[in-house]
């Protein structure tokens, strides 16, 4: 069964460095989303990606986080000056057209130090 | 996707047992919900989905079922196993760019 993948499973950074998470959706779909969830609390909604453009985003998608597809396969979140409160686990998924499950992958903890 | 859940509910079921998770949803114009299972270290899995055109659902071993009066849906597993142990997320879906919200969550622990 098609999945999503994402990498590193585990990112360790420091304060003020940049990151970027990669994930590789399921091949035929046609949108894209990043999810975090904080230790303990619930999965929140990051930002919605179809056509190539955002298409929504919450107010946790502050100037700090950008989003792209750069090739027919990948998409990734960048962070450009992590803080501390950015720690947490952040989930790339993808669905096949609107009002469909989405397919998460399996996460990224990031750890800001 | 560890989700510790210091403050999630739980629910402790006998193995063999049925279970029935709860979820109050917020956004009367959601029109579509979907029931997640997350187990440490992993993402959420999708389980079942449901639109708001019904009432109820059935899959292999599991049942949704949606008041939109009172904005409550459920999630029944029957002869709960250990492999069922988890987190269980309600999500929804309103407006046209598939924008889930998910809701609390809520840690099923079974027992043998």
């Amino acid at each position: 069964e098609p999945e999503v993948t994402q990498t590193p499973s585990h990112q360790v950074t420091q304060m003020g460095q940049e990151v970027i998470l990669r994930c590789v959706p399921i091949s035929n779909h046609l949108y894209f989303y990043w999810y975090r969830q904080i230790l303990g609390q619930k999965v929140e909604f990051l930002v919605s990606f179809y056509n190539n453009e955002i298409s929504e985003k919450s107010e946790i998608f502050d100037d700090q986080f950008s989003v792209e597809r750069p090739d027919g396969s990948n998409f990734t979140l960048k962070i450009r000056s992590t803080k501390l409160e950015d720690s947490a686990m952040y989930f790339c998924a993808s669905s096949e057209v609107a009002n469909s499950p989405l397919h998460f992958g399996n996460g990224t903890r990031l750890t800001v130090t | 996707g560890e989700s510790v859940g210091l403050h999630l509910p739980t629910l402790s079921v006998q193995e063999g047992d049925n279970s029935i998770i709860n979820c109050a949803y917020s956004n009367s114009a959601s029109d579509y919900f979907i029931w997640y299972k997350q187990e440490s270290g992993k993402g959420p899995q999708f389980i079942i989905d449901i639109r708001s055109n019904m009432d109820k659902r059935q899959g292999q071993r599991v049942t949704v079922l949606l008041n939109k009066t009172v904005k409550h849906l459920s999630l029944q597993i029957a002869a709960t196993q250990p492999g069922d142990s988890a987190v269980y997320f309600c999500a929804e879906i309103s407006g046209g760019y598939n924008k889930l919200i998910f809701g609390a969550g809520t840690r099923l622990a079974v027992h043998p």
